[in-house]
């Protein structure tokens, strides 16, 4: 079964410090893929930065980067020079490759992310 | 272009009402889902159309009935709901996974949905 835990219920960074959101997860198939969303207050479901097992290099996404750590299943989410806009509820999830035939996008709890002017 | 849609952005409805949820996407996906999300919760999987045919259904109650006419729409019929079923609906799309090893999804605005 498909497992991702965010351990970070809420945060407070600074604007223009750098900030880590933890993420581990936990899967037995070889294939899969590994999202980050960021959720405003209007709910919309924002798409950010994608990781698939097989890729050589961490993602990066403009501010965004993914410290993609396989062997301890590991996959955190880096925002340098945070802004205040983004303060935000953010989300991993993942979902398991071709050799499972569930094709579900399971979510963590996610973290509630606060920038402070 | 990576917009899905999604219709009406917000619902009322009373407990003997009919409605749908309509979401739409024109990126050539061929996996489409339906999640529930209550506040401050992260969203839960209720169905999977997968080359425009149910391949999960999460234990879902029959109130809620998923429809994929084609592969660009995928729309939510609701009857007969109850207030605990208020919630935001958000629909999500994505390349099939069994065609690439693993994609992005992306997820329209969502509808927020008030039962009374």
């Amino acid at each position: 079964a498909q497992k991702i835990t965010q351990t970070q219920p809420g945060m407070f960074v600074q604007e223009k410090e750098a900030v880590t959101l933890d993420c581990t997860y936990d899967t037995s198939d070889p294939s899969y893929g590994l999202f980050w969303y960021k959720q405003p207050s209007s709910g919309e479901m924002i798409f950010l930065i994608y990781q698939g097992s097989y890729d050589q290099q961490n993602a990066t996404e403009g501010r965004y980067s993914l410290n993609f750590q396989k062997a301890r299943k590991s996959a955190n989410l880096v925002i340098s020079a945070s802004q205040l806009g983004d303060s935000a509820m953010y989300f991993c999830a993942m979902r398991e490759g071709p050799m499972n035939r569930d094709d579900k996008i399971i979510f963590g709890k996610g973290t509630r992310l606060h920038i402070l002017p | 272009d990576t917009e899905v849609t999604q219709t009406p952005k917000h619902l009322v409805m009373g407990m003997t009402n009919k409605k749908s949820l309509k979401c739409e996407q024109h990126m050539g996906h061929r996996a489409m889902y339906w999640y529930k999300q209550k506040a401050k919760k992260p969203p839960e999987l209720m169905f999977v159309y997968s080359y425009e045919k149910l391949s999960i259904n999460e234990s879902v109650p029959s109130r809620f009935s998923p429809e994929c006419p084609n592969s660009s729409l995928l729309n939510l019929h609701l009857h007969a709901l109850q207030p605990e079923d208020s919630a935001l609906y958000l629909c999500a799309s994505s390349p099939r996974s069994d065609r690439v090893l693993n994609t992005e999804a992306f997820f329209g605005q969502g509808t927020r949905l008030t039962v009374v």
